[in-house]
């Protein structure tokens, strides 16, 4: 059973500080998603990971792909309470569904 | 353009009635994708579908639930005899085409069954 896990699950830090959310996935994928919920809502793109070694960056999030490892990061940096959200990675290995994983919910303290 | 539009955003039924829910893809898009998220969990995919054909079912459960994406109109979850395990937020997602596969989800629909 293909699983995708996310580390950690919760994370609570401090506004300025970095941090690094981490997604193991148990199957190849040369493709990964990053997606931000807010409480009662839906889901928004973050990042479209299409190879290994894909780096992106918008503002204060940098997201990366390493297919070997089967890992993928989001970096965070200067964290600010705007920040505050559950972040979802997703791989899709066959084109037909995404898996996402376990979600990290993260919140930014002033 | 608009993007995935769902309907109703909630819905509340009682355990034993059927539950509807419609999603429209944005401009553009053939394929459809439907998913369910439990309280605190992440997505769950349950149905893939183009027009008029499902394409992969595999997270359907086998009882009471059926989708379907008819030529014109947008497509539907149905969900027979609701009972409260069936309480979540249902959401559908969109895309272009297979191969260039990024999703692109819809508000959601939350059903509560009483």
């Amino acid at each position: 059973e293909l699983k995708v896990e996310q580390n950690p699950l919760f994370l609570s830090m401090q506004e300025g500080k970095n941090y690094t959310i981490y997604c193991n996935y148990s199957t190849t994928s040369d493709r990964l998603y990053w997606y931000r919920q807010d409480p009662g809502k839906s889901l928004e793109s973050l990042f479209v990971l299409l190879s290994n070694g894909a780096v992106k960056q918008e503002g204060r999030l940098m997201a990366s792909l390493d297919t070997k490892a089967r890992l993928s990061t989001l970096h965070i940096t200067a964290a600010v309470h705007d920040l505050s959200a559950t972040y979802f990675c997703a791989v899709d290995p066959s084109g037909n569904q995404f898996y996402f994983g376990t979600g990290t919910s993260l919140t930014v303290i002033p | 353009n608009a993007g995935v539009m769902q309907n109703p955003r909630h819905l509340v039924r009682r355990r034993g009635q059927e539950a509807r829910l419609r999603c429209s893809p944005m401009k553009g898009h053939s394929h459809v994708y439907w998913y369910r998220q439990l309280p605190e969990e992440g997505l769950k995919f349950m149905v893939y579908l183009q027009k008029e054909n499902i394409i992969d079912e595999s997270g359907m459960p086998k009882e009471r639930f059926s989708a379907e994406f008819p030529k014109e109109g947008p497509s539907i979850l149905r969900i027979q005899q609701v009972v409260r395990g069936d309480s979540a937020a249902y959401f559908c997602a969109s895309s272009r085409a297979k191969l260039w596969n990024e999703q692109f989800f819809g508000p959601g629909t939350r059903l509560t069954v009483l």
